[in-house]
């Protein structure tokens, strides 16, 4: 299967930093990244679609100037928390998929995660 | 309502024997459902993708019942390294909607 790596694997900051999270497909070209967010026994939510190039396509509810989203290149997807607060201490998994018509599904390849823990 | 709901369980299941679980899911334009497995703090792994009316992959099968939006993962002779939590997820124009997920507990 496809690799996708995540860095920092875990990342304790003070409330009000910044902390940026890398997203990367070792051994594919992923045109479309996704990012999640996972609280203790809820389910993974759908945060943002990152296409290589564009915009990013935010979830309804999803603060876009506070997740900040750069898809600069086909193996690297970055999410950067800005001013981050205690209630954005969360489990973070980004996926990729090597292609994706439109309307179709591929699969998604998950990274292992980043837990991120503002004190 | 949630897209994708599931029983959160746990389902605490003696070795050996088998475990059934069901997800209902409220877009009936979904195409692709999908059981992911999830170890604590750990990333999701796909376990199997359902297609059509069903898959089986070793010891464990999956259904799909579109009349009735659920699709099912039994799991028979149960190991002790099934116990996870199982996501399910469905495809809604190329984004995974997922389940909260169910627990499974294999005890000895």
């Amino acid at each position: 299967g496809a690799v996708v790596s995540q860095h920092p694997s875990r990342v304790i900051c003070k409330s009000g930093t910044s902390v940026k999270i890398e997203c990367r497909s070792l051994d594919f070209q992923a045109t479309t990244m996704f990012w999640y967010r996972q609280f203790p026994k809820q389910s993974l939510m759908l945060m943002a679609t990152s296409n290589e190039g564009s915009k990013a396509t935010y979830e309804q509810g999803v603060e876009k100037d506070k997740f900040l989203i750069n898809h600069a290149s086909l193996t690297l997807s970055t999410l950067t928390v800005t001013s981050a607060h205690p209630e954005d201490s969360s489990f973070y998994i980004c996926s990729a998929t090597r292609d994706r018509a439109e309307g179709s599904y591929n699969e998604q390849f998950f990274g292992p995660g980043t837990r991120l823990t503002v004190l | 309502r949630k897209e994708v709901e599931q029983d959160p369980g746990p389902f605490n299941v003696p070795e050996g024997a088998t475990v059934a679980f069901n997800c209902t899911y409220s877009n009936s334009a979904s195409q692709s459902f999908f059981w992911y497995r999830q170890d604590c703090r750990k990333e999701p792994k796909l376990l199997m993708s359902v297609y059509s009316s069903g898959n089986e992959d070793g010891r464990f099968t999956a259904q799909l019942n579109r009349a009735s939006q659920y699709i099912s993962l039994l799991i028979r002779d149960s190991k002790l390294s099934d116990s996870a939590t199982y996501l399910c997820g469905t495809d809604s124009w190329g984004k995974l909607q997922f389940g909260a997920g169910t627990q499974v507990v294999v005890t000895p």
